[in-house]
């Protein structure tokens, strides 16, 4: 079975600093995709990042980094420069190709609040 | 670029009344999902369908049921509401080769 884990429920960084939002996976899938997807309080869900499991480079998006450990099962979410909109929930998730509708399972989520 | 259109945006009903919500799939996409997200959550799989076919069930209510037509919308019914069933509820498309995931705005359904 699939499995993500967030274990961090919420978390402080100040404006312009840099935060990594904590993300470990489990799977028996050979080929699978990592997501990340921000969520304000509007409740909009926002894609920001995706790393599939035979990329070889980290995926970066603008301020968005992927620091993807294969080995270890961990996709953590790297944002530099804070800025006061990030504050959000935010949510990895994993689509693996084992599953015959390759659909989204998500983590618990992490609550970022960045200060100013 | 065309997204995922989801109506309506917010609905509010009474228990044991009916609501249907609605997904519009980014154009060519031919998988749509459904989504829950309670208070506090994250969001769970409800059902999801491949060219008009459900393709797989998840933790969905008897209650509940959805099909997609043949422009490729699709719409999520759900009957003899209950409180519990105050969410907000997500529509999603993709291709299903495809790499990504895209997300509608929700419908937050308030059950009184």
């Amino acid at each position: 079975a699939q499995k993500i884990t967030q274990t961090q429920p919420g978390m402080f960084v100040q404006e312009k600093e840099a935060v990594t939002l904590d993300c470990t996976y489990d799977t028996s899938d050979p080929s699978y995709g990592l997501f990340w997807y921000k969520q304000p309080s509007s409740g909009e869900m926002i894609f920001l990042i995706y790393q599939g499991s035979y990329d070889q480079q980290n995926a970066t998006e603008g301020r968005y980094s992927l620091n993807f450990q294969k080995a270890r099962k961990s996709a953590n979410l790297v944002i530099s420069a804070s800025q006061l909109g990030d504050s959000a929930m935010y949510f990895c998730a994993m689509r693996g190709r084992m599953d015959s509708s390759y659909k989204l399972i998500f983590g618990s989520g992490t609550r970022l609040l960045v200060r100013p | 670029a065309a997204g995922v259109i989801q109506s309506p945006r917010h609905l509010i009903k009474e228990k044991r009344e009916t609501a249907t919500l609605k997904c519009y799939p980014i154009p060519r996409h031919d998988t749509v999902y459904w989504y829950q997200q309670g208070p506090g959550q994250d969001p769970q799989f409800l059902i999801s369908f491949y060219e008009k076919m459900q393709s797989d069930k998840g933790s969905i209510p008897d209650r509940f049921s959805a099909q997609q037509f043949s422009d490729y919308h699709s719409e999520l019914n759900m009957s003899s509401l209950e409180l519990g069933d105050s969410a907000l509820y997500f529509c999603a498309s993709s291709l299903l080769s495809g790499e990504k995931l895209f997300f509608g705005s929700g419908t937050q359904l308030s059950v009184l």
